[in-house]
């Protein structure tokens, strides 16, 4: 079984500071991790996804995120806030292993981004 | 190339009734996944649909079913409708996955929000 954790329901950040998304995965096998990105009234976006090669992903929008096995984490990270970054995250991780989709996501955290 | 699309974006229904919704996936994309999203529990996953047939089934009631039609549409159906059921209803759309290989991206439309009165 795998599950994940977002350890932070919700986040509040200055524009131009750090923004820091911690979550946390739970896997029997090798698994697939992704962050989505869902602004209001809007469907998933995928910002980055770790599978099983470099531990550093990049991915859109100036996000990444490092894959640590020690750690069983995942955390999402960017340089420097946005307004436009306000919206609600979620930490996914899939079985690599298994034949087809079954996403898990954690339970999500909501960006403010103050002016 | 276009996006995912679900009919409708909008459902207000009454309990006891059921309902059915749509997903067209992109172009060439042969799975179709079903996810619903509520307050309480978060996004959970229905189903997975591969070349017209259930590949996996997340854990809700026989009240939830779907299919696949060879064009790779999904329509999923909800019967006897509960107050619960009041969610967005998520599609999501990968190329083929194969065990092993790597994972394929899924591309999520933007929701079916369901209303049950």
């Amino acid at each position: 079984a795998q599950s994940v954790t977002q350890l932070d329901s919700h986040v509040s950040v200055s524009e131009g500071t750090p923004v820091l998304l911690r979550c946390n995965y739970s896997s029997s096998y090798s698994p697939s991790l992704f962050w989505y990105v869902q602004h209001p009234n809007k469907g998933l976006q995928l910002l980055l996804k770790y599978t099983s090669a470099a531990t550093l992903v990049k991915g859109i929008n100036g996000f990444e995120a490092e894959f640590k096995k020690s750690e069983t984490s995942f955390h999402l990270t960017k340089p420097s806030a946005h307004m436009s970054d306000a919206a609600e995250y979620f930490c996914v991780v899939s079985d690599q292993r298994a034949a087809g989709n079954k996403l898990t996501f954690g339970g999500g955290t909501r960006v403010l981004v103050k002016p | 190339k276009a996006g995912v699309t679900q009919t409708p974006r909008y459902l207000i229904k009454t309990r006891g009734q059921q309902v059915t919704l749509s997903c067209s996936p992109i172009s060439g994309h042969r799975s179709v996944s079903w996810y619903q999203q509520t307050p309480g529990q978060g996004l959970q996953f229905l189903f997975e649909y591969f070349s017209e047939t259930q590949r996996n089934k997340g854990n809700f009631p026989g009240r939830f079913s779907g299919r696949q039609f060879s064009n790779s549409r999904s329509e999923m159906n909800v019967s006897t409708l509960e107050l619960g059921d009041s969610a967005l209803y998520l599609c999501a759309s990968s190329l083929v996955f194969r065990a092993g290989v790597g994972y394929n991206e899924q591309f999520f439309g933007p929701g079916t929000r369901l209303t049950v009165l």
